[in-house]
C-alpha cells in the first residue's frame, strides 16, 4: 500500500515570496491533515479536511496560509507571502476518519525562508 | 485545552542500556487516546502505539514497553537494551475520542541518541 506522498521535499524562498505544497493521501482515506513542525518542536495542526470540506482551520494563519482539497483526494497548502517564521517542515497526514485511529504521515516538505 | 509535556529534551545512552521517555498529559475529556510516534532523521513520523484512556494495562512489544497511569496522567515509554537504530526523536501525543477526528496534540519531543 502506497503511503502519504508529499512534494516538494525541500524548498528555499525569499521572504514575501509564495510557495505551495502538495499532498496525496493514502487511497480511501477520507480525513487529511496539515501540520507545521518548527525545528525543535512537535507538530502543530494547521488544518483538517474531511473529504473536501474543512473540519478545523482554527490554527491556520488565514492572512497568509490557504489550503484546499477540491476533489476530496489531493490537497495543496499555500503560503503567500512567506515570513521568516514560516520556516518549518510541513507534514501531511491522512486517516480513515473513524476517530481515535492512527494517523499516517508523509515525509514532509521542508521550507526555508531567507 | 489538551496539552502534552515531554520534560526530557535530549537523552544520550550507550547501547544496551535501558531508557525511559516521560510523557505527562492534560485533558478535560474522560475518553481520549494517547500515542507515541518515532521520527527518525528521514523526517517521517512512525506510529508506535495507541492507548485508549479506559485501558490502563501496560503493554510490551519486543524491546518496547509502555506504562499508562491515569492517576498521574502519565504515559511513559521504555526501551530495553537500546540499539543505535533507536536513535530518533520520540513524540507523545493526545487525541480526543470523537468519530471522524484523529487530531493529535503533540509534545515537544525527546531526542534519543544511542551511542555504540
Amino acid at each position: 500500500e502506497a503511503g502519504v506522498a508529499q512534494s516538494p521535499r525541500y524548498k528555499i524562498i525569499e521572504k514575501r515570496q509564495s510557495v505551495a505544497f502538495w499532498c496525496n493521501p493514502i487511497s480511501g482515506h477520507a480525513t487529511l491533515y496539515w501540520y507545521q513542525q518548527i525545528l525543535g518542536q512537535g507538530p502543530k495542526l494547521l488544518i483538517q479536511f474531511q473529504n473536501n470540506g474543512v473540519v478545523d482551520d482554527s490554527q491556520l494563519p488565514k492572512d497568509r496560509f490557504s489550503a484546499e482539497r477540491l476533489k476530496g483526494v489531493d490537497s495543496t497548502l499555500k503560503i503567500q507571502p512567506a515570513k521568516l517564521e514560516d520556516s518549518a517542515v510541513y507534514l501531511c497526514a491522512s486517516s480513515g476518519g473513524q476517530g481515535g485511529g492512527e494517523l499516517f504521515f508523509g515525509e514532509g516538505s521542508r521550507l526555508t525562508v531567507l | 485545552a489538551q496539552k502534552v509535556t515531554q520534560a526530557q529534551t535530549e537523552i544520550s545512552v550507550v547501547e544496551k542500556e535501558d531508557v525511559t521517555l516521560d510523557c505527562v498529559y492534560e485533558t478535560r475529556d474522560t475518553t481520549y487516546y494517547l500515542f507515541w510516534y518515532k521520527q527518525p532523521p528521514s523526517g517521517e513520523l512512525v506510529f508506535l502505539i495507541r492507548r485508549n484512556s479506559f485501558d490502563e494495562q501496560n503493554e510490551i512489544s519486543g524491546r518496547y514497553s509502555w506504562n499508562f497511569q491515569k492517576s498521574t496522567s502519565s504515559f511513559n515509554f521504555t526501551i530495553t537494551a537500546s540499539q543505535v537504530v533507536d536513535s530518533a526523536v520520540y513524540f507523545c501525543a493526545l487525541s480526543e475520542a470523537r468519530r471522524g477526528s484523529e487530531k493529535l496534540v503533540f509534545g515537544k519531543g525527546t531526542k534519543l541518541t544511542v551511542n555504540p
